[in-house]
């Protein structure tokens, strides 16, 4: 059965970064790409883009471009976010998706709680 | 980018209630639009599939219509595990929205 598991919770200062894991199984992972979205702290699902795990080809929001770098590792069938300069409202859980571009988000990460506090 | 409205942002409801949550998007995107069902603490879950399909394992009860700009989502038989919040979601062009969700209580 499909599986994707997520790294555990961070706390950050602000102005670090953090790289958030998302490790899949049970189908072959360069058939669908990943999406990677967050929820802050009582709030509504934030898209924060997609990658293609063929080829590396990503498509970010607009919000992330030059803070967010999505990356995959097919030979251990893993899918990275690194957000960079952190601040306080980036606190949220962040979630892979499996799918997201001609395929919609079927399987979701069981997320991870990021906390930025000084 | 593609504003997704959902309505209402939160209802409520009883066991047994027919519930029908609508979605609408500021502009046409055929049937690319999922349906998310999240419960306190979790991941959301997906529903339905390109405006009407139903995701794998899915009850029956979950129904989804709709094409263009207007969709809507029917529960047909509310039970006490569907009270949750639930989100469309257009994949039609990039950025992918997301509505602002409708809790169902």
């Amino acid at each position: 059965q499909v599986q994707l598991v997520q790294s555990g919770a961070e706390v950050k200062k602000p102005g670090a970064s953090v790289k958030v894991s998302c490790k899949a199984s049970g189908y072959t992972f360069t058939t669908y790409g990943f999406s990677w979205v967050r929820q802050a702290p009582g709030q509504g699902l934030e898209w924060m883009g997609w990658i293609n795990t063929y080829n590396g080809y990503t498509n970010y929001a607009q919000k992330f471009q030059g803070t967010v770098t999505m990356t995959t590792d097919t030979s251990t069938s893993t899918a990275y976010m690194e957000l960079r300069t952190l601040r306080s409202d980036d606190t949220a859980v962040y979630y892979c998706a499996r799918g997201g571009d001609t395929n919609p988000m079927d399987y979701w990460g069981q997320g991870t709680l990021v906390t930025v506090s000084s | 980018d593609i504003q997704m409205t959902q309505s209402p942002s939160s209802l409520s409801a009883s066991v047994g209630d027919r519930v029908t949550i609508t979605c609408r998007a500021s502009q046409g995107i055929s049937i690319y639009l999922t349906w998310f069902q999240q419960k306190p603490g979790k991941a959301p879950k997906s529903l339905i599939y390109a405006a009407s399909s139903l995701q794998s394992g899915v009850p029956s009860k979950f129904s989804g219509s709709g094409s263009g700009t207007d969709f809507t989502l029917t529960i047909s038989s509310l039970q006490p595990e569907d009270f949750a919040t639930y989100y469309c979601q257009q994949y039609y062009s990039y950025p992918r929205t997301f509505g602002g969700g409708t809790k169902v209580e």
